[in-house]
């Protein structure tokens, strides 16, 4: 069955410490991305990767920190400088960049305090 | 910078009427996307739309793509308790690299 696995579906943390949320899919594909959603909100893109040991910003990356040492995978670190972390994560994957739905993970929801 | 806006926020039907979502994008979109995403759940594809005029239907679901590309509307015809979720659209940036998602619409619906 392919699919995209995020890991835990809930996670509490103290403020202060670091916390690295769980990005994996067996989907080939090249692209995967990293949304925050806020209650009520849309979603806004913290990083994506195009492929493996490359990675870019998105429009809300100060405080996260991502790596992409293998194409199945995509962790996400959400720093102590990230001023509200309590939000629910999702990674997503494509093909590819460009003109390709995109594959959605159940999400992550992180809380702390 | 880039920006998808959706109308209305959210929207609360009885069980049997019409909704009707609408996308406006600040610039021309190459293609939109639409997704729904269930309460506590993730967003999920329905459907893309290219060509400018284009009008898809999916059952109950029309969508519809501005002439100019730079708009888009989902409607719902005869909506059922299953319809209950955010609906979304989004549209790639100018250089593909990504996705710009709407603000959404969260619709309610009372049985």
């Amino acid at each position: 069955d392919g699919g995209i696995t995020q890991s835990p579906k809930y996670l509490f943390r103290k403020e202060g410490q670091n916390v690295t949320l769980s990005c994996e899919q067996n989907l080939n594909h090249d692209a995967m991305y990293w949304y925050r959603q806020d209650p009520g909100q849309g979603l806004r893109l913290i990083y994506y990767s195009q492929i493996v040991n490359d990675f870019q910003k998105g429009d809300i990356a100060e405080g996260y920190s991502v790596s992409r040492e293998k194409k199945e995978s995509f962790p996400l670190t959400v720093t102590s400088a990230q001023k509200n972390p309590t939000a629910f994560y999702l990674c997503a994957s494509t093909p590819g960049l460009g003109l390709y739905e995109q594959y959605f993970g159940p999400g992550t929801r992180l809380t702390v305090t | 910078g880039q920006q998808v806006m959706q109308i209305p926020q959210y929207q609360h039907v009885q069980e049997g009427e019409d909704f009707t979502t609408y996308c406006n994008s600040s610039t021309t979109l190459s293609n939109i996307q639409w997704y729904k995403q269930r309460p506590g759940g993730h967003p999920v594809f329905l459907i893309q739309l290219v060509k400018s005029g284009e009008v898809k239907k999916q059952k109950r679901l029309t969508f519809q793509f501005g002439e100019a590309k730079k708009n888009s509307s989902l409607h719902i015809t005869a909506t059922q308790t299953t319809d209950v979720g955010t609906y979304f659209c989004a549209g790639p940036n100018t250089g593909f690299q990504k996705l710009v998602f709407g603000t959404g619409t969260r619709l309610l619906v009372s049985p």
